[in-house]
């Protein structure tokens, strides 16, 4: 069975620039979740959808970032423009919506901004 | 607000030795607790996860326990092995929607 996958591994933009990250959930999880972990620091809850639905955006920076989940199966997270604290490591996670919330991480987007 | 904190930041044990890092959380209230390991530029591999009506997970040779009433939660290593050496992380789950809150990890060095 396929994991959580991220695409890009890697992004290097300047300031001012868009980026555009993608999650794609195990098939199935119906939650899926954004987080951030930027230098030095603890990993930070950003957003939950269920299906398509976003359920709690409490942890989204700012109105720079827009998430996506349209047809409830894999989520964008756009960031625009960019700024030079966006920098850090942008986890994606899925879990099935029954039996205990386990979560299961993709490998991560690290975005640069120069 | 819910608070994860780890203890210690980081450890270094000789091969074979039995460990345990210490996770504590402000907020009893929560769903679950969940342990996750993260390898250097690697995403996050779950080792267990303890529902809160639960007390322990076991796994091979991990083991975790939770105590609600006191805010703790403890992952144990038994025999620990030079391949256990990595960061991890507690994450607490909050119990009035599915906001998760992580701690800062404890960096773990298993010497051969």
């Amino acid at each position: 069975e396929a994991g959580v996958t991220q695409f890009p591994s890697h992004s290097v933009i300047e300031k001012g620039q868009t980026v555009t990250l993608r999650c794609d959930p195990i098939s199935g999880h119906d939650n899926l979740y954004w987080y951030r972990r930027v230098m030095g620091k603890e990993i930070k809850f950003l957003l939950h959808f269920v299906k398509e639905s976003k359920q709690d955006e409490s942890g989204m920076p700012n109105n720079r970032f827009l998430a996506e989940r349209t047809g409830g199966t894999y989520s964008t997270l756009k960031v625009q423009p960019a700024e030079l604290e966006d920098s850090g490591v942008y986890f994606c996670a899925s879990s099935p919506l029954l039996g205990g919330n386990e979560q299961f991480f993709g490998p991560g987007t690290r975005l640069t901004v120069l | 607000k819910q608070e994860v904190t780890q203890i210690p930041a980081a450890l270094s044990v000789p091969e074979g030795e039995n460990l345990v890092l210490n996770c504590s959380f402000t907020d009893s209230a929560i769903y679950n607790l969940q342990w996750f390991r993260q390898d250097p530029g690697k995403g996050l591999t779950s080792l267990l996860l303890i529902q809160s009506s639960q007390r322990e997970q076991t796994s091979g040779r991990l083991n975790a326990s939770l105590d609600k009433s006191s805010g703790r939660s403890t992952l144990y290593i038994a025999a620990s092995q030079p391949g256990d050496s990595a960061t991890y992380l507690c994450a607490a789950e909050d119990g009035g929607g599915f906001k998760t809150i992580f701690g800062a990890g404890t960096r773990l060095f298993v010497k051969a």
